[in-house]
């Protein structure tokens, strides 16, 4: 098992740019979420899903649009970029009580 | 609506000495509560949670975490603490509903040195 994935690994976009985060899970895992972390802030929900096809907002989802399509794959979009969504961003999916988390995404904004 | 409150930001700890990190919560329902550890540049890993019942709670690594209702507290202890405990410690809690969503504390930088 690969457990949670996440592609890119570091990205640096311009202001305005969009871009796709992908999550992918092997567990069969019906939850997964969105989150990010910034320094001196803990991680902040952005998104999140309850199975296939479902998607809900978190604390923080503006500038952000998800899809799960698949149950395996959780994507986040950024339609236009901006410096303040310069942050590491982790993924996670769900079983009994457990969020096991992805190895996160860094991504800059200029 | 749940918050997560930990109050130290940072913790310098001389090797083989205790340690605990603090940790408060605030609900208006009832609550699971996790400690999660972070190594430089990687992801969340689980050290323990408390769902029920006891609540002393053992984790990994040597860790443990008491619950205190009365207190809304969960803090997180080692008796003796390795350089390889130099981490980010965050203190997580959520509802016990469908979704379980966490919400986080900002977290508290532990540095063992030696």
């Amino acid at each position: 098992n690969a457990g949670v994935t996440q592609t890119p690994k570091f990205r640096v976009l311009k202001t305005g740019q969009s871009m796709t985060l992908l999550c992918a899970q092997d567990m069969n895992h019906e939850y997964m979420y969105w989150y990010r972390q910034d320094p001196g802030m803990g991680l902040r929900l952005i998104h999140y899903s309850v199975g296939e096809g479902t998607t809900a907002k978190g604390e923080v989802p503006d500038g952000y649009n998800v899809s799960r399509l698949k149950k395996q794959n959780f994507l986040l979009g950024l339609e236009s970029a901006a410096p303040s969504q310069t942050s590491v961003y982790f993924c996670a999916s769900k079983l009994d009580h457990e969020q096991y988390f992805g190895p996160g995404t860094r991504l800059t904004v200029t | 609506a749940q918050s997560v409150t930990q109050l130290d930001s940072q913790v310098p700890v001389f090797e083989e000495a205790p340690v605990e990190l603090r940790c408060n919560y605030s609900s208006s329902v009832s609550v699971y509560l996790f400690w999660y550890v972070q190594y430089p540049n990687q992801g969340l890993q689980l050290l323990l949670k408390y769902l029920s019942g006891s609540t002393l709670v053992k984790g990994i690594n040597g860790f443990e975490a008491e619950f205190n209702k009365s207190q809304t507290s969960f803090h997180l202890r080692k008796p003796s603490v390795h350089i390889s405990d130099t981490a980010e410690y965050f203190c997580a809690v959520s509802d016990q509903g469908g979704s379980e969503k966490l919400v986080f504390g900002k977290g508290t930088k532990l540095t063992v040195n030696p």
